[in-house]
């Protein structure tokens, strides 16, 4: 089946611009994961839920970056007020059940550049 | 907190040549560890996993063990092709500390010469 998808694939936004990154998980997948990849480095966790709920958000850099998931499928990260160093790739990923050791699939990401 | 050391980049191996990828580990609680492999212009990917000491995973020629005494989760292929070229990180998953997140390494970056 589908894996996971993101859209936009490329955004260029202006500072101060706010932006929307979609990500469909793959179908049934229960748990969402939201990732930030700077240029040359790995990615660092930003937010999951499963279902719709947002169970952990403690890697949010900062109050303008937001994420929900209201019916618990699809998923869009907004970051309000872009900056320069918001400039990265986000990376979302999905896994089954939500359980321990489970695989996570990743889309192959939105990259952002902020100027 | 919980983190995860890769040795840095990049590595230029010839065809047929034995990789080594050496991974260190931190972690509070008991993580599961995981190598994950981006290839050129694709999205990331599972390579392999083991979820307790002394587990070995294995993968495309591929294989990790799971040291416990020693923090590590080396990555090891006998005879690598210019296929294998792409970057390589290393991954935990520690439950304990109440998240299902992964926490990652910086990458090693992979390139085989023919």
């Amino acid at each position: 089946g589908a894996g996971v998808s993101q859209s936009p694939r490329y955004k260029v936004a202006k500072r101060g611009q706010d932006v929307a990154l979609r990500c469909d998980p793959i179908s049934g997948h229960v748990s969402l994961f939201w990732y930030q990849q700077a240029l040359g480095q790995g990615p660092e966790f930003l937010t999951y839920f499963q279902n719709e709920a947002q169970l952990d958000k403690s890697g949010l850099p900062s109050d303008r970056f937001f994420a929900e998931r209201p019916e618990g499928s699809v998923s869009t990260l907004k970051i309000q007020r872009t900056q320069q160093e918001d400039s990265a790739v986000y990376l979302c990923a999905s896994s089954f059940k939500g359980q321990a050791q489970e695989t996570q699939y990743f889309g192959p990401g939105t990259r952002l550049l902020v100027l | 907190g919980d983190s995860v050391t890769q040795m840095e980049g990049p590595v230029t191996l010839s065809e047929e040549a034995f990789l080594t990828i050496n991974c260190t580990y931190t972690a509070t609680g008991y993580p599961s560890l995981f190598w994950y492999v981006q290839y050129p212009g694709e999205g990331l990917q599972l390579l392999l996993k083991a979820t307790k000491a002394d587990d070995k995973g294995s993968n495309k020629g591929f294989e990790a063990t799971y040291r416990k005494e020693t923090t590590s989760f080396h990555l090891e292929k006998g005879s690598v092709q210019v296929s294998d070229s792409a970057v390589y990180f290393c991954a935990l998953q520690d439950i304990q500390g109440g998240s299902e997140k992964l926490v990652f390494g910086k990458g090693t970056k992979l390139t085989v010469n023919p």
